[in-house]
């Protein structure tokens, strides 16, 4: 069955250090998006992103982060310059495009972000 | 306002018994999806269940069914015959819009439920 896969599992950054944050969504998926939650919290939207352009972002994403499709595959969020309050957990996701408008977003297993 | 409400921050349930864990939403979007993802303690989003606004009848997948009572905006996921296994956070999300474009909208997730269940 396909997946959405995030690199790496965990990164421990220092702060002010800029991270990038990688993903490959499923393959014939159109939509994709980022997530975060951080511990205890609930799951907060990031940004979403549809024929290479940001579609929505939220109030968090701020000129701080980035998105990027460098390439047909891989889905990156980089993070300029880390701030403590940016450990979480991120979540990469994707949804194929339905007409009905009920395809679920797959999750991929997320990157655990630690900032020192 | 909060879009997505869950009430019952943690419960404990006895194996083989069947949960409900309530879910309250609000939108003026008449167009809307329903979601509900298991977190388990290794942390990845696990997809358990759909209901769409204009869905006629309440959607089920082996032992999960979505309680849809669209009149009092709620959607509570009931799990029958609890496992060891179904121990994790429980999220509800909505999507405004379903039709078109709007299936790429985002997801909005409530505050989760964690569920220990008791052998």
């Amino acid at each position: 069955e396909p997946e959405v896969t995030q690199t790496p599992s965990h990164q421990v950054t220092q702060m002010g250090q800029e991270v990038i944050l990688r993903c490959v969504p499923i393959s014939n998926h159109l939509y994709f998006y980022w997530y975060r939650q951080i511990l205890g919290q609930k799951v907060e939207f990031l940004v979403s992103f549809y024929n290479n352009e940001i579609s929505e972002k939220s109030e968090i994403f701020d000129d701080q982060f980035s998105v990027e499709r460098p390439d047909g595959s891989n889905f990156t969020l980089k993070i300029r310059s880390t701030k403590l309050e940016d450990s979480a957990m991120y979540f990469c996701a994707s949804t194929a495009f339905s007409g009905t408008g009920i395809s679920e977003q797959y999750f991929g297993p997320g990157t655990r972000l630690t900032v020192t | 306002a909060q879009k997505i409400t869950q009430t019952q921050p943690g419960m404990f349930v006895q194996e083989k018994e069947a949960v409900t864990l309530d879910c309250t939403y609000d939108t003026s979007d008449p167009s809307y999806g329903l979601f509900w993802y298991k977190q388990p303690s290794s942390g990845e989003m696990i997809f358990l269940i759909y209901q769409g606004s204009y869905d006629q009848q309440n959607a089920t997948e082996g032992r999960y069914s979505l309680n849809f009572q669209k009149a009092r905006k709620s959607a509570n996921l009931v799990i029958s015959a609890s496992q060891l296994g179904d121990s994790a956070m429980y999220f509800c999300a909505m999507r405004e819009g379903t039709v078109g474009g709007a299936a790429g909208n985002k997801l909005t997730f409530g505050g989760g439920t964690r569920v220990l269940v008791k052998p």
